[in-house]
């Protein structure tokens, strides 16, 4: 099984500043990588796929990066609605899908 | 637009049974892989099993195999999970997600339903 681990647990920011969020696997996964966002009470949303795709709709302030087994999700300059836990998900070695712990972004 | 609504959800004894359900709507449902996830409260997200458009390749995440079975129902565009000899541990919101491509054998899951809670207490 590939084990995501996910860092910091908790990122304290301030609206506007950028959040660097960082996501590892165990084993490689390619650029096979998702990232959703999800704030309380509420089905996570797709964000990127493929690594460092967008999804429609999903604002270009949130980029990813990395292949292998080290990515990274950036948020380059916070708003309001951004502070939510952030999952990333390997798809690559299945089964089983696997999630990243999460992080979660919060107001400084 | 693409819609997955949960339902089937609710308090049980450990050892019972229950049935989630999944309506789908907006696409072709037969076309897709399906996903059912959970999330434990305050936890992370766990997958769990998934089905092919036609219900012929089934997989099950070691934590559930044996006790939860995935189903579907194309005609009803349904997707369903029979959950058996529940434990507290199961005690989570149940997502369905769907394949975001199709016909893809690396796929995430976009959209998901808005989960369904299951209570497994006494």
């Amino acid at each position: 099984e590939t084990v995501m681990t996910q860092s910091p647990a908790t990122l304290s920011v301030s609206p506007g500043e950028r959040a660097t969020l960082s996501c590892r696997a165990s084993q490689s996964v390619s650029s096979n990588v998702a990232w959703y966002q999800q704030k309380p009470g509420q089905a996570p949303r797709l964000l990127i796929s493929g690594a460092s795709t967008r999804a429609t709709g999903i604002p270009a302030r949130f980029s990813g990066s990395g292949s292998g087994t080290e990515f990274t999700l950036t948020i380059s300059s916070l708003q309001s609605e951004d502070f939510a836990v952030y999952y990333c998900q390997q798809y690559n070695n299945w089964p089983p899908f696997t999630f990243g712990p999460g992080t979660k972004v919060d107001i400084k | 637009q693409v819609q997955l609504a949960e339902s089937g959800g609710g308090l049980v004894n450990p050892g019972g049974s229950l049935r989630l359900s999944c309506a789908a709507s907006g696409f072709t449902f037969s076309d897709y892989y399906m996903s059912w996830i959970r999330q434990a409260p305050g936890k992370g997200l766990e997958w769990l099993s998934y089905i092919s458009g036609g219900g012929n390749a089934i997989y099950y995440a070691d934590s559930v195999k044996g006790r939860f079975t995935v189903s579907r129902d194309n005609a009803k565009n349904s997707l369903y999970l029979q959950m058996n000899s529940l434990r507290a541990e199961d005690t989570a919101v149940y997502y369905c997600a769907r394949d975001a491509l199709l016909d893809a054998y690396y796929n995430w899951f976009d959209p998901w339903g808005q989960g369904t809670l299951v209570t497994v207490s006494s």
